[in-house]
């Protein structure tokens, strides 16, 4: 079963360009969470998606960030006109419920630079 | 809403010592709490997590973390430090079942 994947590993975008994450969770889960992790920080809640529904994204940016979880494929993290302040690495991670001691498994991160 | 504070952002100790990594939380309803580890340019992996059973959690790799809700901390231990070890370690609250409230996480550092 394998884990998390995310891809690309690393992206680098020139200040203007569009990014996007892509984001396959375990086999079974149907829940999706996006974290941020700025340098030398913790990680930052974005958005908690299940399949085509966004369930809370109180952590996302109002303008440029988005993000889906269709009924198939990936999820997708898009962030349209990247300015400097983008540069993160970016972490997936899914479960398989919403009680609160599931756990969720995180993917090795995008880690997106722009130049 | 809920927050982690962990004290200390370095915490550098010899290897075969014990290791001591903090953590406070703030909650208004019972936490379920949760310890991550994160090495170089990787995600994270669970080391262990408190779900209102026993207060004194046993993870992997040798690490442990008791809960104690009249202190609101979850700290996170190991008798002795292996080299392995060095690596950063988040604590983590769970939000109502949505997402995880990290904190700011902690480098350690095993000197030889």
């Amino acid at each position: 079963n394998a884990g998390v994947m995310q891809n690309p590993r690393h992206l680098v975008r020139r200040r203007g360009q569009e990014a996007r994450l892509r984001c396959s969770p375990m086999k079974g889960h149907s829940h999706v969470y996006w974290y941020r992790q700025l340098p030398e920080e913790g990680l930052k809640f974005m958005v908690y998606l299940q399949k085509e529904n966004i369930i809370d994204e109180s952590g996302m940016p109002k303008e440029r960030f988005s993000a889906e979880f269709p009924k198939e494929g990936p999820s997708i993290l898009r962030i349209q006109q990247v300015v400097r302040g983008d540069s993160a690495a970016y972490f997936c991670a899914s479960s398989s419920g919403q009680s609160k001691d599931t756990e969720a498994f995180f993917g090795q991160g995008t880690r997106l630079t722009v130049v | 809403a809920q927050s982690v504070t962990q004290l200390g952002s370095h915490v550098s100790v010899s290897e075969g010592a014990l290791v001591l990594l903090r953590c406070n939380y703030s909650s208004s309803v019972p936490p379920y709490l949760f310890w991550y580890v994160q090495y170089p340019n990787q995600g994270l992996q669970l080391l262990l997590k408190y779900t209102s059973a026993a207060t004194l959690v046993k993870g992997i790799n040798g690490f442990e973390a008791e809960f104690k809700k009249s202190e609101t901390s979850f700290h996170l231990t190991k008798p002795s430090a292996h080299m392995s070890d060095a690596a950063e370690y988040f604590c983590a609250v769970s939000d109502l079942g949505r997402a995880l409230t990290f904190g700011s996480g902690t480098r350690l550092q095993v000197q030889p």
